[in-house]
Order: C-alpha cells, then structure tokens, then sequence
C-alpha cells in the first residue's frame, strides 16, 4: 500500500503571497490531519478533517484554511503569508475507525520557505 | 489541557550503548492513547508504538521497549544495543479520546549514535 503523499515537497514563496499544499492519504483513510513543525515550536496540530468535514482545530490564525475532498484527499491553504509560516507541514492520515486514538500515518512533509 | 515532557533534548551513545528516552505526560482524561514516532533526517514521521490508557503492559518489539507507568505518567522508550540507524530525533505524543487528529507532541529527543 502507498504511504501518504504530499505536495510540492519543496516551496518559496514571498511574503504576501498565498501557498496550498495537498495530501492523498493511504488508501481507505479516511481523516487527515495537518501540523506545522518549526525549530522555536516543535509540532503544532493545525485541523483535522473526516467525510470532508473540520473535526478540530488548532491554534493558528484564520490564514490558515483546509479542505478535504470526497475522495479523502486533503489541500490546506495559507493566505498573506508571513516570514514565520515558513516550516515543515506534515499531513498524516488514519482509517478512523477507532475514533481519536486511531494511529496516524505521516508523509513526507512540504517545507515551505518564506521570504 | 495536555502536556507532553521530553526532558532530554539530546543524547549521545556509542554503537551497542543502550539509550532510554524518557516521556512524561500531563492529561485530566481518564481515556488517552501515548505514541512514540521517529523522525530520521529525511523529515518523515515514522510510528513506532501506539499505547492506551489502560493497557500498562510493557512491550518489546526487536531492540526496542517501552515502559508504561500510569501512576507516575510515563511512557518511557528504551533501545537496547543502540545502532547508527538509530539516530533521530524521537517524538512522544498524546492524544485524549474525545480529540480527534489532535496529537499532542513533545519537543523530542535527538539520539546521536556514533560508531
């Protein structure tokens, strides 16, 4: 089974400008969730979606916007954005069926550089 | 609120050292799942072990282990016989059950293993 994919993996953009990343979650997945990784503060959960519907949310600003689509696949987007967006967005994935204690799954990450 | 500790930021070992990485959690939930995942230089979040609140049974799984203790809320992981391949930086997380796709992550402990 293919693992979880993201994309780009790699991306600079300038200040002001606006990002979205995707995810395609393992197969049968059915929630995907979003972290932002930085040196200053670790791993932060950003949301976490199922059936194409926000379950949770973090702490971040309103910039911060995700989707899920029918087929699980999820895009997050960051608008205006600022020098300290710049990190490691990881997604990860879980078949749900255990409700929150369901293991998830990483992919790869995009780093995001901002300037 | 939860809270994960890792206290020790960074541990340096020999080959064949054994290494102990301790996890200290702060949860009201009387229901939680604990994970350790490693994260080699490649970025990935790698799962390692999934536990919940209320199977305290230690578990081994080849070279590594980990020690379950409720009553003084620790989740800790030990590799026995420590390899280069080893080193990376090793998350703690915490998720209640009512928080869906919500890990609560440690700030992590770097392993350097040196031949």
């Amino acid at each position: 089974k293919a693992g979880v994919t993201q994309t780009p993996r790699y991306l600079i953009k300038t200040r002001g400008q606006q990002v979205t990343l995707s995810c395609s979650p393992i197969s049968g997945h059915r929630s995907v969730s979003w972290y932002q990784q930085t040196p200053g503060q670790g791993l932060q959960f950003l949301f976490e979606y199922f059936s194409e519907t926000q379950r949770n949310k973090g702490n971040f600003p309103g910039r911060f916007s995700g989707r899920q689509f029918s087929n699980s696949r999820s895009e997050m987007n960051v608008s205006t954005l600022e020098l300290g967006d710049s990190a490691l967005y990881l997604c990860a994935s879980s078949l749900d069926g255990q409700g929150a204690g369901d293991t998830q799954y990483f992919g790869p990450g995009t780093r995001l550089t901002v300037l | 609120a939860q809270k994960v500790t890792q206290a020790q930021t960074e541990i340096s070992v020999v080959e064949k050292e054994d290494v102990t990485l301790d996890c200290v959690y702060e949860t009201r939930d009387t229901t939680y799942y604990l994970f350790w995942y490693k994260q080699p230089p490649s970025g990935e979040l790698v799962f390692l072990i999934r536990r919940n609140s209320f199977d305290e049974q230690n578990e081994i799984s080849g070279r590594y282990s980990w020690n379950f203790q409720k009553s003084t809320s620790s989740f800790n992981f030990t590799i026995t016989a420590s390899q280069v391949v080893d080193s990376a930086v090793y998350f703690c997380a915490l998720v209640p059950t009512d928080s869906w796709g919500k890990l609560q992550f440690g700030a992590g402990t770097q392993v350097v293993v040196t031949p």
